[in-house]
């Protein structure tokens, strides 16, 4: 079956733009979760989604936000960017709870 | 706080030689561990987990884990490293919170391998 499926692969964005990545789920997968990679930081949570509902935020502003739809496919938006929001954002997805997520090839965002 | 800690950042093996990645945990409850590996560029694939049961588990690739509470440990081992192996790797504790779940993440080893 098909995996976890980000869009787009590399976006480059100009400082004070927003952005919405996306994230298909595996097929029957109600569970959506958003991570950032950074050199520095390394992998932090963002937040959960699981049927349209965050159930879970990470300790990041207010500027990541983030929404779920019906089919379980999931949205993160970044508004007013700034050059430390570059990264790769890796979405993943769960059936059951630990089960083990399956995470997408991420979205490798560049701020300049 | 949980936490993970992955004492190595870079390890070099030559290919064919066995392989440990050190892995420590601190989480008050039963931990649910995860061990993920990176190549350049690509998402993180999961070599396997552990929830409870057998300390001892086997995972894809043929890596295995073990899981040691007295020690908080999760080292992941592998008898006999590949050139493909060379990558980076994730331990991760599982957290159970009351509104939803989450990962957290140690910072990672690279996995060099020279032949």
């Amino acid at each position: 079956k098909a995996g976890v499926t980000q869009t787009p692969r590399y976006l480059i964005k100009t400082r004070g733009q927003q952005v919405t990545l996306s994230c298909s789920p595996i097929s029957g997968h109600r569970s959506v979760s958003w991570y950032q990679q950074t050199p520095g930081q390394g992998l932090q949570f963002l937040f959960e989604y699981f049927s349209e509902t965050q159930r879970n935020k990470g300790n990041f502003p207010g500027r990541f936000s983030g929404r779920q739809f019906s089919n379980s496919r999931s949205e993160m938006n970044v508004s007013t960017l700034e050059l430390g929001d570059s990264a790769l954002y890796l979405c993943a997805s769960s059936n059951r709870k630990f089960n083990g997520y399956t995470f997408g090839s991420g979205t490798r965002l560049t701020v300049v | 706080a949980q936490s993970v800690t992955q004492p190595d950042i870079h390890i070099t093996v030559s290919e064919g030689a066995s392989l440990e990645l050190r892995c420590n945990y601190s989480y008050g409850a039963t931990p649910y561990l995860f061990w993920y590996v990176q190549s350049p560029g690509q998402g993180l694939q999961l070599l396997l987990k552990y929830f409870s049961g057998d300390t001892l588990v086997q995972g894809i690739k043929g890596f295995e884990a073990e899981f040691k509470r007295s020690q908080s440990s999760f080292n992941l081992r592998k008898p006999s490293v590949h050139w493909s192996d060379a990558a980076e790797y994730f331990c991760a504790v599982g957290l159970l919170e009351e509104y939803g779940n989450k990962l957290v993440f140690g910072a990672g080893t690279i996995l060099r391998v020279k032949s």
